[in-house]
């Protein structure tokens, strides 16, 4: 139980086109979901903090236009990164908490993550 | 400081000896710590957590936290190449989220 599905799992794509990425509780309603942003050889650096039905919490130094969060359902998040640029591209992570979740033993549950590639 | 601080490393052991990994933490990050295990272009994957003082074993695996010092280590018994991948310490703040150290390298040597 308590999958999460990342889509796509790599885009490559010319610089100035905007992307989207999916993030869905198949198994379990997620009221919070995080984004995760990780370049080469470092750690995983929260990016943004949703909860289904508000605005997405950004965390600091992380432009909100630039990266569009929608938490429109349970089960369902997007990320969106507008007019991407060759620095944009990483590897981003989804993970979701679930209204049940245990979270002394399983905090979050991860997405498979997408990398993304802007030339 | 860091709010949660490792060595990169790499570690490097041989096949069937002991991996030490360590991890300091700061006050902002409360009292719910984890490991996780990513292998290079995956996501990471949940190995323990330990919330206690002392020391929590599961199977080759036992992680121990010293709240006192603010440290928490994971020891791999009887490493194996397939134990190879960074290491990542995280800890819970007030509000939930996790905050990932910057992971430690362990390459296992056959």
């Amino acid at each position: 139980g308590a999958v999460v599905s990342q889509h796509p799992s790599w885009v490559i794509c010319k610089s100035g086109t905007s992307v989207k990425i999916e993030c869905r509780s198949l198994d379990f309603q997620a009221t919070t979901m995080f984004w995760y942003r990780q370049f080469p050889k470092q750690s995983l650096m929260l990016m943004a903090t949703s909860n289904e039905g508000s605005k997405a919490t950004y965390e600091q130094g992380v432009e909100k236009d630039k990266f569009l969060i929608n938490h429109a359902s349970l089960t369902l998040s997007t990320l969106t990164v507008t007019s991407a640029h060759p620095e944009d591209s990483s590897f981003y992570i989804c993970s979701a908490d679930g209204l049940f979740s245990d979270y002394s033993n399983q905090p979050q549950h991860f997405g498979d993550g997408t990398r993304l590639s802007i030339l | 400081q860091k709010e949660v601080e490792q060595n990169s490393g790499p570690l490097s052991v041989p096949e069937g000896a002991i991996a030490s990994l360590n991890c300091t933490y700061s006050d902002r990050v409360s009292q719910s710590f984890f490991w996780y295990r990513q292998y290079s272009g995956k996501s990471p994957e949940l190995i323990m957590s330990i919330y206690s003082n002392g020391d929590k074993e599961d199977g080759r695996f036992t992680a121990q936290l010293n709240k006192a010092s603010q440290y928490v280590s994971l020891l791999i018994r009887d490493s194996q190449p397939s134990d190879s991948a960074t290491y990542l310490c995280a800890g819970g703040d007030s509000s939930y989220k996790l905050i990932f150290g910057s992971g430690t390298r362990l390459l296992v040597r056959p």
